[in-house]
């Protein structure tokens, strides 16, 4: 089945304490991308890749950051969570130029 | 840059009723336009696209037509079912590279 898999789902954690959200997908999709969604604020873009080794940052991508070293996954790293980084984070890819985005279930994280 | 804007919302309608949700947006050269779905408790999916002017997408007796003389996408359906309850976003890809743009997102609430 084509899909994109986040993991965790859930994650609470501390302040300052490192973390990695692991994105893959089985669609062999160039363009993959992070998103934070929050109330009021719609899905906001952190980073982009558009293939293996390239990666550009989004709208928001402070405090993030990202790896592509493997057209399948793309890993979302945070390297000194701040509570300010509470939010629900989806990982999406797409095949390419004007191609529809997939998401993942999305990782709600939860930063004390 | 390019941009979406969306009514927000949120939206309540009796079950039956008809349903428009308004989006427009701004772009250079010629955007790929997209509604997203997303449910409660998961991630975004597509529901409906169009690539070109007068293009009409359609999806699970949802349509939307491209049009650019009013740099609109609206999303109608003509009976909404309680299961269309959802917060609706919309799209398009950016001019520059394969970037996505979103709209703030549009809660659906249809009751019985």
């Amino acid at each position: 089945e084509a899909q994109v898999t986040q993991n965790p789902r859930y994650l609470i954690t501390v302040t300052g304490k490192k973390l990695t959200v692991t994105c893959s997908q089985n669609m062999n999709h160039e363009y993959m991308s992070w998103y934070r969604q929050d109330p009021g604020l719609g899905l906001r873009q952190i980073y982009y890749s558009m293939n293996v080794e390239v990666t550009d940052k989004g709208d928001v991508p402070e405090g993030y950051k990202v790896s592509r070293k493997e057209k399948r996954n793309f890993p979302l790293i945070l390297e000194s969570p701040s509570p300010n980084q509470t939010s629900l984070y989806f990982c999406a890819s797409s095949l390419g130029l004007n191609s529809p985005l997939h998401f993942g279930n999305g990782t709600r994280l939860t930063v004390t | 840059g390019d941009s979406v804007t969306q009514m927000e919302g949120p939206v309540t309608l009796s079950e039956e009723a008809f349903l428009t949700i308004n989006c427009t947006y701004t772009a250079t050269g010629y955007p790929s336009l997209f509604w997203y779905v997303q449910y409660p408790g998961e991630g975004l999916q597509l529901l409906l696209k169009a690539t070109k002017a007068d293009d009409k997408g359609s999806n699970k007796g949802f349509e939307a037509t491209y049009r650019k003389e009013t740099t609109s996408f609206h999303l109608e359906k003509g009976s909404v079912q309680v299961s269309d309850s959802a917060v609706y976003f919309c799209a398009l890809t950016a001019t520059y590279g394969q970037n996505f743009v979103f709209g703030p997102g549009t809660r659906l609430s249809v009751l019985p």
